[in-house]
């Protein structure tokens, strides 16, 4: 089955505690991408890439970082500097042609403790 | 900067034809308009995407007019699954003409009622 695998579906963040959120895709897409969404705020762009070992900032890239060792893999870390963690984390991937077609995974349902 | 805006929330009854209409400015000249349909705690999924005039597919159609400021989704014959947020997605242009970045919509709650 081709797609997009996040984990874990639940998250807890503890105060001052770094944690990563996993996203793996078997579409062979070189483009992926981390949104944030929020309720009533659709969905926010934080960091994207068009190929392995290159990424770029969205527009809400401050308190998280991401890494693209592999095709297949983009991790994102919410860091300790991240103040309001708290949100659904949605993990898409694309050919980079077509951008506007996103394979979406299940998302990640972040939470403080 | 493009912006988007589309109605935050819509009621219909099954059975019924819905249409959904983002309003869009400032959007690249050579992008496709795209629409998404996400349910509560999964992930958005693509619906359709267009140029301009219609197109058609198995779940739904979108127009688009000449001036491509807005595009509408229209659903016919809707049923309680179609109960779902609806996203319109545009590409941003810069001065120069090119595509800068993907703008998405704030979503349309749509509630389909027995």
């Amino acid at each position: 089955d081709g797609g997009i695998t996040q984990s874990p579906k639940y998250l807890f963040r503890k105060e001052g505690q770094n944690v990563t959120l996993s996203c793996e895709q078997n579409l062979n897409h070189d483009a992926m991408y981390w949104y944030r969404q929020d309720p009533g705020q659709g969905l926010r762009l934080i960091y994207y890439s068009q190929i392995v070992n290159d990424f770029q900032k969205g527009d809400i890239a401050e308190g998280y970082s991401v890494s693209r060792e592999k095709k297949e893999s983009f991790p994102l870390t919410v860091t300790s500097a991240q103040k309001n963690p708290t949100a659904f984390y949605l993990c898409a991937s694309s050919i980079v042609i077509a951008k506007n077609i996103q394979y979406f995974g299940a998302g990640t349902r972040l939470s403080v403790l | 900067l493009a912006k988007t805006t589309q109605p935050i929330s819509m009621d219909s009854y099954e059975g019924q034809e819905v249409n959904i209409t983002c309003s869009h400015n400032n959007i690249a000249t050579n992008d496709y308009i795209t629409w998404y349909q996400q349910f509560p705690s999964q992930g958005p999924r693509f619906i359709i995407q267009g140029y301009k005039t219609k197109v058609t597919n198995e779940v739904a159609s979108l127009f688009i007019p000449a001036d491509r400021k807005s595009s509408t989704l229209s659903l016919p014959r809707v049923s309680l699954s179609d109960t779902a947020v609806y996203y319109c997605l545009v590409g941003d242009m810069d001065g120069a003409g090119n595509n800068r970045k993907l703008i998405w919509g704030l979503g349309t709650s749509l509630a389909v009622n027995p």
